[in-house]
Parts: structure tokens; sequence; C-alpha cells
């Protein structure tokens, strides 16, 4: 069954303003990422968060996660125009398997 | 994109067609896999090669072969393809540090496929 799923699937919003897009997971996961995808072109790895961690930081990005309730958020601060892609989290559940999620398309208007 | 290089980019073939994709990765990893990134669906997880051993396939049709030749190096043989096989193949690598945890992957431009 599909592990992943992101809320909103699609977000708006103007330059300056925050972002958060949410991830709900259904089994026991030892990490969580997000990746980024620009149009039609390969996943970027944003940031990894372990199963005992709760809150990590990497530049405008703060991602949390709560294991009791299998979430996880993606928070970009200041967005800019150029952050404009689609957004998935993906559950590493062991040996090399990821499962990812559909998406949240995110749109920066200038 | 010196990373992971996909070629070709773009591939258009009929049902009848045998063509391959392929994937080389210069990031030193040891596992890469194969990805299908379908309209409105979830990013399918198809093929993981670890070491130069196959150790994931998700019950994916046949007419989709796999091959590992060496560490930087991943191929997607296609034969007989049908129309809903049209897709974006994405290939990743990453580092199997034999601890049971996923690390991050990174990924290849993709290869847009259309089978007509």
């Amino acid at each position: 069954s599909q592990q992943g799923e992101e809320d909103p699937q699609a977000l708006s919003i103007q330059e300056g303003e925050n972002a958060t897009m949410n991830c709900s997971y259904k089994t026991s996961i030892n990490n969580l990422q997000w990746y980024r995808q620009n149009s039609g072109r390969g996943l970027v790895h944003l940031i990894l968060i372990r199963s005992n961690e709760r809150e990590k930081h990497s530049g405008r990005l703060r991602v949390t996660l709560d294991t009791s309730k299998k979430s996880s958020s993606l928070l970009i601060t200041a967005s800019r125009a150029a952050d404009t892609a689609s957004y998935f989290c993906a559950t590493g559940t062991g040996f090399q398997k990821l499962v990812f999620g559909t998406g949240t398309r995110l749109l920066v208007s200038p | 994109e010196t990373g992971v290089t996909q070629t070709p980019r773009h591939l258009v073939m009929g049902m009848t067609n045998k063509k391959s994709l392929k994937c080389e990765q210069h990031l030193g990893h040891n596992a890469m896999y194969w990805y299908k990134q379908s309209a409105k669906k979830p990013l399918e997880l198809m093929f993981v090669y670890s070491l130069e051993e196959r150790v994931e396939n998700n019950s994916v049709p046949s007419r989709f072969s796999p091959e590992c030749p060496n560490s930087s190096h991943l191929f997607l043989h296609l034969h007989t393809l049908q129309p809903e096989d049209s897709a974006l193949y994405l290939c990743a690598s990453s580092q199997d540090r034999r601890t049971g945890e996923t690390y991050e992957q990174y990924f290849g431009p993709g290869t847009r496929l259309t089978v007509t």
C-alpha cells in the first residue's frame, strides 16, 4: 500500500511567504527524506531526518518528524520563485528501499 | 549533470521495438535503482541493485529487463512495451553502507518514454 501521502496536493503562495507541506505514512521507518523535482526532471535530495530525530534544519528548510503520529512536515521559509517545484516525502524502511508519496506541487509567484 | 546521467533523454518507440535505457553514475556509489514516474501516481520503484546484485524486483513485467554490469552502469532493456508503459523513467544511485538504513539517493534527469 502507498506509504507517503502529502498534503496539500497543490499550494500557491507569494514570494516571501512560508510554505508548509505535510506527509503522512503508515509503517515503521528508519528515516524520512524530502526531495524536490522541477518539472519533468530528476529528483533532488533536500533533507533526511532519522526516526530518533524530531526536527532538522537546512538553510531555509525545516523538517519535523512525529513518529507517534506517523507524520512529517516540511517548512520552506521566505519562499522564492525558484522554489516552484513538486516536493515529495519518501520513507526509508531499510535496505535501500525508499517509498515515495504523490507529492505537493508548490507555485511561488513573484 | 555530472552525478548521474541518463541516455537517451527522450525515446519514442513502437510496441514491437526493442530499446535500452542507459544510466551511469559518477559518484562512487554501490547501489543503483530504476523508478517509473507516471502522471498522478507516486514514484514506483522497479529494480534495486546493490553491489551489482539485484536485491529488489517489484513485480515488474518481464518486458522490462534490467542489467547492471558494474557498480557505475545500469541498463533497462525494453521489448514489446504497451502504451501504458509511457512514463518518465528515473535512475538513481546511493551508497549502501550495509547498515540496514536507507541513505539519500541521487537521481538522473530521466528518460521520457513514449510508446506508440
